[in-house]
């Protein structure tokens, strides 16, 4: 059971370039989400899929697009990266008994230059 | 737009003391929750508190409530230089969708 899967674990982009981070778990959670976390900034929500087939904005939305290709894994694209997406990205799944507790995989080292 | 602010920012601490940090929030709750994160790792789940309840424990962790001052606090006996971590609460700000916001985090060093 290896929980919440993040690649890469590190990225350097130029800015333009396109790329995407994929998230898969293993727990047979319906709820999925991606964070981006900034120094002294705490964890922003980019998006959110409560169910397979179905995403929702977050927070910070712009800039990004989500894919959630089924119930394992949910993907993060950046189609144009800026500057201002150096951050780091979080991944994690909500127990659904509780439906609150997250569960986080180990992030996304993102740095466009 | 944070949530939670949690105070102090930073806290350094001597093993074996007690560690507080505080959290407050601004809307209404249905629950709040504490995190802890490791450099260079994802947040882990600690422990949750619902709007109803004032008091929890789990461990060395206990997490008090105050909805009417729309504050939390989460206390650490005993500190060891492996609770050295960031230390985040977050809330759903009354959703039912599972959304969570969190604060900035309050760094927590342990000292051997």
């Amino acid at each position: 059971n290896a929980g919440v899967t993040q690649t890469p674990k590190f990225q350097v982009l130029k800015t333009g370039q396109s790329m995407t981070l994929q998230c898969a778990q293993d727990m047979n959670h319906n709820s999925m989400y991606w964070y981006r976390q900034d120094p002294g900034m705490g964890l922003r929500l980019i998006y959110y899929s409560a169910s397979e087939g179905t995403t929702d904005k977050g927070e910070v939305p712009n800039g990004y697009n989500v894919s959630r290709l089924n119930k394992r894994e949910f993907s993060l694209r950046l189609e144009s990266a800026a500057p201002s997406q150096t951050s780091v990205y979080f991944c994690a799944s909500v127990v659904e008994d509780t439906k609150y507790e997250q569960y986080f995989g180990p992030g996304t080292r993102l740095t466009v230059t | 737009s944070q949530q939670g602010e949690e105070d102090p920012q930073a806290l350094s601490i001597q093993e074996g003391e007690n560690a507080t940090m505080n959290c407050s929030y601004k809307t209404s709750i249905n629950n709040l929750q504490w995190y802890r994160q490791n450099s260079g790792r994802g947040l882990v789940h600690l422990i949750l508190i619902r709007s109803n309840e004032r008091e929890k424990h789990s461990g060395r962790l206990r997490v008090t409530l105050d909805t009417s001052k729309k504050s939390s606090s989460l206390l650490i006996t005993a500190s060891r230089a492996a609770d050295t971590a960031s230390y985040f609460c977050a809330t759903d700000r009354g959703s039912t969708l599972g959304r969570l916001y969190f604060g900035r985090g309050t760094q927590l060093t342990v000292w051997p």
